[in-house]
């Protein structure tokens, strides 16, 4: 079975506060994905990457950087953390190619910035 | 972008009845998948289904890729059925590379009372 883990479930921050999320995977997936859960806007995405040290933009990346300096581990770095930045984070990976490219999910991470 | 809408936002059932949820996206697709998301957060794979019919026990999922629809048939719900279901889209990014970019529904919260 494919395994994807979060570093922490539960994660309490400070504003201004450096914070990282750390994702691993164990089936030498390519691609690899982090999305943020808020109510009433679904899933977003954040970053992704389709290879080691190779980052790409989602639609919300303002605010965060990522690392990936390995091919199983995805970081999300929050710079400065901000209250609005409170949220569910989700980390995926999947294969790349058209044929199969099943994204599967880690357990998340609740991230509250007070 | 592509757009994906999921329909009814809200489903309310008694044990052991049928239902069915509708997904319909906006423009072509690499793939589709249906998750069930548990009480903690963590997203759950259902279906990875980019065309045809395909059943796992009580549940069971369609895909009309040319008509731009899914479908996903629960029978005989139980409470355990209870949570948010999402499905989502695998769209090219630009370029015409394929890495996987779901674009996720709103969701449809189901409820089931015993």
């Amino acid at each position: 079975d494919v395994k994807v883990t979060q570093s922490s479930r539960y994660l309490v921050k400070r504003t201004g506060e450096k914070v990282f999320l750390e994702c691993v995977q164990d089936m030498d997936h390519e691609n690899m994905f982090w999305y943020r859960q808020d109510p009433g806007l679904g899933l977003r995405l954040i970053y992704f990457s389709y290879d080691v040290k190779m980052k790409e933009k989602g639609d919300i990346p303002e605010g965060y950087s990522v690392s990936r300096e390995k091919k199983e581990r995805f970081s999300l770095i929050l710079e400065s953390a901000s209250t609005n930045q409170t949220s569910m984070y989700l980390c995926a990976s999947s294969l790349v190619g058209i044929s199969y490219n099943e994204q599967f999910f880690g357990p998340g991470t609740r991230l509250t910035v007070l | 972008g592509i757009q994906v809408e999921q329909s009814p936002p809200d489903l309310i059932l008694q044990e052991g009845a049928n239902s069915t949820l509708r997904c319909n996206f906006s423009d072509s697709v690499n793939n589709l998948q249906w998750f069930h998301q548990n009480p903690w957060g963590q997203l759950i794979n259902l279906f990875y289904i980019p065309s045809g019919t395909k059943q796992n026990g009580r549940l069971s999922a369609t895909t009309v890729a040319t008509e731009r629809y899914s479908l996903l048939y629960i029978s005989s719900s139980q409470t355990t059925d209870s949570g948010v279901y999402f499905c989502a889209a695998l769209t090219s990014s630009a370029g015409g590379t394929s890495y996987g970019k779901l674009t996720f529904g709103q969701g449809t919260i189901l409820t089931v009372h015993p």
